[in-house]
């Protein structure tokens, strides 16, 4: 079984520029999540979609980050303009819909701001 | 609020030694309990989970009880490998639809020969 696909691995951007990751999680997965890793600390909820519509979005900065699924299955994550603080990995997951599903990870996309 | 507090690391241990990380959370309600572990350049893959109180769960020789009166998911191994070297973290989640896991800061685990 194919897992939770991420791209690009890593990205080094200048301040203010902008940047775009894509995740396309496991098949049948409704449920599909943005998670934040700064260095040094444990992932952070920023997005959570049920098919394509968001769940969640409260730790989100709206400001300079958004996030779509469009068609209920791939989904893009969006940061303009960037920050030196954005400098963290993202990590897109996904499960079944419901509680009590095991979330799957992806090898998560690396960005730098500089 | 729900959170999870772990022990801070690094944990340096030799190989075969007995591992404790520890791990305390606040819920409202009954959540269930995880452990991730992350190998330096990978992603987070499910180490072990228990979904209510008293249950057990174990993988790869690791093992961790849920344990409500004390509201903690300690993770153990008998014997570590220097291939256990990685950053672990425990997570929760609320057994009720439309929510996520929330995790702890991590463990960063690293076992010499």
């Amino acid at each position: 079984e194919a897992g939770v696909a991420q791209s690009p691995r890593y990205k080094i951007i200048e301040k203010r520029q902008s940047v775009a990751f894509w995740c396309n999680p496991i098949s049948g997965h409704a449920t599909l999540y943005w998670y934040q890793q700064i260095l040094g600390q444990g992932p952070k909820l920023l997005i959570q979609f049920q098919n394509n519509g968001v769940v969640d979005d409260s730790q989100l900065p709206k400001d300079r980050f958004s996030a779509e699924r469009l068609k209920g299955v791939d989904s893009t994550l969006k940061i303009q303009p960037a920050k030196l603080e954005d400098s963290a990995v993202y990590l897109c997951a996904s499960s079944f819909q419901g509680p009590g599903n095991t979330i799957y990870f992806g090898e998560g996309s690396w960005l730098t701001v500089v | 609020g729900n959170s999870v507090t772990q022990m801070e690391g690094p944990v340096t241990l030799s190989e075969e030694a007995f591992l404790t990380i520890n791990c305390t959370y606040t819920a409202t309600g009954y959540p269930s309990l995880f452990w991730y572990v992350q190998y330096p350049g990978e992603g987070l893959q499910l180490l072990l989970k228990a979904t209510k109180a008293d249950d057990k769960g174990s993988n790869k020789g690791f093992e961790a009880t849920y344990r409500k009166e004390t509201t903690s998911f300690h993770l153990e191994k008998g014997s570590v490998q220097v291939s256990d070297s990685a950053v672990y973290f425990c997570a929760l989640i609320l057994n009720q639809a439309g929510t996520a896991l929330i995790f702890g800061k991590g463990t960063t685990l690293s076992v010499s020969s």
